[in-house]
């Protein structure tokens, strides 16, 4: 079993609606969160950033973490077909002394005009 | 302020020869991790360095290897190249030290093994 699980997808939704998109975990020390936007042929961006649990907002996007069920949530309102791109959930254990980052397979994302 | 950029952007090579990538961080920061990007497997840690030294490892043969500079640029070198390695092969930059574990990317190195 992976330490992190994401449904690949593909995710096809309509430009406008809104879009949930989840991973869980399994190992109990990972503290913080952080979700990716990955478009093709591009390298991994930092949408958002949250520590333990509790929600964060910017803009469109949403993170939530839930650490008592060791599910994480990242929620796209008002999609747009700039939105298409694979979403990556990653986490980590330990503050400062690592760059260890464990991902999930990623979500494609399409939006549909 | 500049992001993270690698060099080269992409790179074809064969199968036992060895190669070099080069990371250079965002301005300050201080520790460089590598990843692998493939189809099958998707993200995984390579090495993380931090003030010149390896604190951290993945489950990678010695093949890989890396190494950081004093002005926080890395390297990662792959010997013996195998048909596998052909990855996209990603640096992540980060303030380092006590804060955050916010990794900022760099746009990867595409490496083709035949």
């Amino acid at each position: 079993q992976k330490e992190v699980e994401q449904d690949p997808g593909p995710l096809s939704v309509p430009e406008g609606a809104i879009v949930s998109l989840n991973c869980t975990y399994s190992n109990s020390a990972f503290q913080y969160f952080m979700w990716y936007r990955q478009y093709s042929r591009k390298g991994p961006e930092l949408l958002m950033y949250t520590y333990s649990s509790g929600n964060k907002e910017d803009g469109r996007f949403t993170a939530q973490v839930d650490k008592s069920s060791k599910y994480i949530s990242l929620f796209i309102r008002d999609s747009q077909p700039s939105d298409s791109a694979t979403y990556l959930c990653a986490m980590s254990a330990k503050t400062g002394n690592t760059g260890k980052l464990i991902f999930g397979q990623g979500t494609t994302l399409q939006v549909k005009p | 302020k500049a992001g993270v950029t690698q060099t080269p952007r992409y790179l074809i090579k064969t199968r036992g020869q060895q190669v070099t990538l080069s990371c250079s961080p965002i301005s300050g920061h201080r520790s460089v991790s590598w990843y692998q990007q493939t189809p099958g497997q998707g993200l995984q840690f390579l090495f993380e360095y931090f003030s010149e030294t390896q604190r951290n490892k993945g489950n990678f043969p010695g093949r890989f290897s890396g190494r950081q500079f004093s002005n926080s640029r890395s390297e990662m070198n792959v010997s013996t190249l195998e048909l596998g390695d052909s990855a996209l092969y990603l640096c992540a930059s980060n303030l380092g030290g006590t804060g955050g574990n916010e990794q900022y990317f760099g746009p990867g190195t595409r490496l083709t093994v035949t």
